[in-house]
């Protein structure tokens, strides 16, 4: 079955930046796209931004735009996020998502989430 | 940008009840339009895709109605496992997801 499975918890400091992966199996990895979408303590969702795993193509939300690069990596059907010049508004958990055939913003399959803390 | 406008913001009903959760956005988004469930300490859930089109697994209790800047995701009969919270998520321009609407039991 189709599992994508992040990567641990994190604490940085404000101005460094973060790495976060998302390990995916169960499908053929170039087929589908890999989203990305944070949440805030106690706030809602919010979309950060889409790769293509067949060619690399992004789609940056503007306000990620300059300060996140998402990446795949085909040998080992993995996505990753890097934050860089993080503040503390950027603690949240962050999701990466799948697509379902025929859409690949219908989001059907989910990570579990990884925290991200920044504090100094 | 698309303005997305979830209301209620909260909402409490009892068990069995028909509880309609409605979705608007400034400008028409046509059909492009998603609904997902987001249990406490869990990541979100798709329920609905393209308006109306109820996800594989998911129960019957839920629907989805609506097109261009008007839609509504109606649970037919409250179960305590509904309790959650809803958001909406347009995909016709740059995705954006509504600030959501927290169910509770009565």
């Amino acid at each position: 079955q189709v599992s994508l499975v992040q990567s641990g918890p994190e604490v940085s400091k404000p101005g460094a930046s973060v790495k976060v992966s998302c390990k995916t199996s169960g499908y053929n990895f170039t087929t589908y796209g890999i989203t990305w979408v944070r949440q805030a303590p106690g706030q809602g969702l919010e979309w950060m931004g889409w790769i293509s795993a067949y060619n690399g193509n992004t789609n940056y939300g503007h306000k990620f735009r300059g300060r996140v690069t998402m990446t795949t990596d085909t040998s080992t059907t993995t996505a990753h996020l890097d934050v860089r010049r993080l503040t503390t508004d950027d603690t949240a958990v962050y999701y990466c998502a799948r697509g379902r055939p025929g859409g690949e913003q219908w989001l059907a399959t989910w990570g579990q989430g990884t925290l991200v803390t920044v504090s100094s | 940008d698309i303005q997305m406008t979830q209301s209620p913001s909260s909402l409490s009903a009892s068990v069995g009840d028909r509880v309609t959760l409605t979705c608007r956005t400034s400008e028409s988004v046509r059909s492009f339009l998603n609904w997902y469930q987001q249990r406490p300490g869990k990541a979100p859930k798709l329920l609905i895709f393209a308006a109306t089109n109820l996800e594989t697994g998911v129960p019957s209790r839920f629907g989805g109605s609506g097109s261009g800047t008007d839609f509504t995701l109606t649970i037919s009969s409250l179960q305590p496992e509904d309790v959650a919270t809803y958001y909406c998520q347009q995909t016709y321009l740059f995705p954006a997801f509504g600030r959501g609407t927290r169910v509770e039991i009565k």
